[in-house]
């Protein structure tokens, strides 16, 4: 079975602060691996999806296989960041998201 | 404008009152999807699509149901609300297959406070 880890549930950090929201998982395949993010009053959408190799926003996260991690980065926070953050993880063979697995959810704060 | 609409936006109801939350989308998606959504918790899927008159029941267990007649539209019912069906419910698209399919566009959801 697949599963998605976000260890923190809140996390708050200065404006102009390095952020780091933390995702693990175990899956025995090959993973995709995908981060969206629910701003106040606005719908959940997607950030970014490790096999576009984007930078979203100012964020980048890097699929590690060897430890089963996919954090979200960002150098420099803004206090437009904060927003709820959801890692999510589906085999990169499914034909849908039906397989699609999300983590619990960080709360990210920015403070001015 | 291509989007996913949700209607209801807010609802309360009683105990043993039916309800059917609406989702349609304009974005010509294949696939649809209604999850389950409390606070601190993962998103939960309850129900999904491939299509017209394909529905199947996800991971998480539900008293609801679902139907897709026509493409666009996929609604939820539930015959007879209770307390512990108070959530916030999410509908979704995909695209059909490909490296779309797992990327997924969000409705605004529908928050079900049944007393």
């Amino acid at each position: 079975a697949q599963r998605v880890t976000q260890p923190e549930k809140l996390l708050s950090v200065f404006k102009g602060a390095p952020v780091e929201l933390k995702c693990n998982y175990s899956y025995s395949g090959s993973p995709e691996l995908f981060w969206y993010v629910q701003y106040s009053r606005q719908r959940l959408q997607l950030l970014l999806r490790h096999i576009s190799r984007e930078s979203i926003k100012g964020f980048t996260a890097d699929l590690n296989k060897g430890e089963t991690s996919f954090h979200l980065k960002k150098p420099f926070a803004q206090e437009e960041d904060s927003a709820m953050y959801y890692c999510a993880l589906s085999p990169i063979s499914s034909g849908s998201a039906r397989q699609l697995t999300f983590g619990s959810g960080t709360q990210l704060t920015v403070l001015p | 404008e291509a989007d996913i609409y949700q209607t209801p936006r807010y609802l309360v109801i009683g105990t043993g009152k039916k309800i059917t939350l609406e989702c349609s989308q304009t974005m010509g998606h294949d696939k649809m999807y209604w999850y389950q959504q409390d606070p601190g918790m993962e998103l939960h899927l309850i129900h999904y699509s491939y299509g017209v008159n394909s529905t199947e029941k996800g991971d998480l267990s539900s008293e609801s149901t679902v139907s897709r007649i026509r493409t666009e539209h996929f609604p939820l019912t539930l015959e007879s609300a209770r307390p512990s069906h108070t959530s916030q419910y999410l509908c979704a698209s995909s695209l059909g297959g490909g490296s779309g399919a797992n990327v997924l566009t969000f409705g605004a959801g529908s928050r079900l406070t049944v007393l």
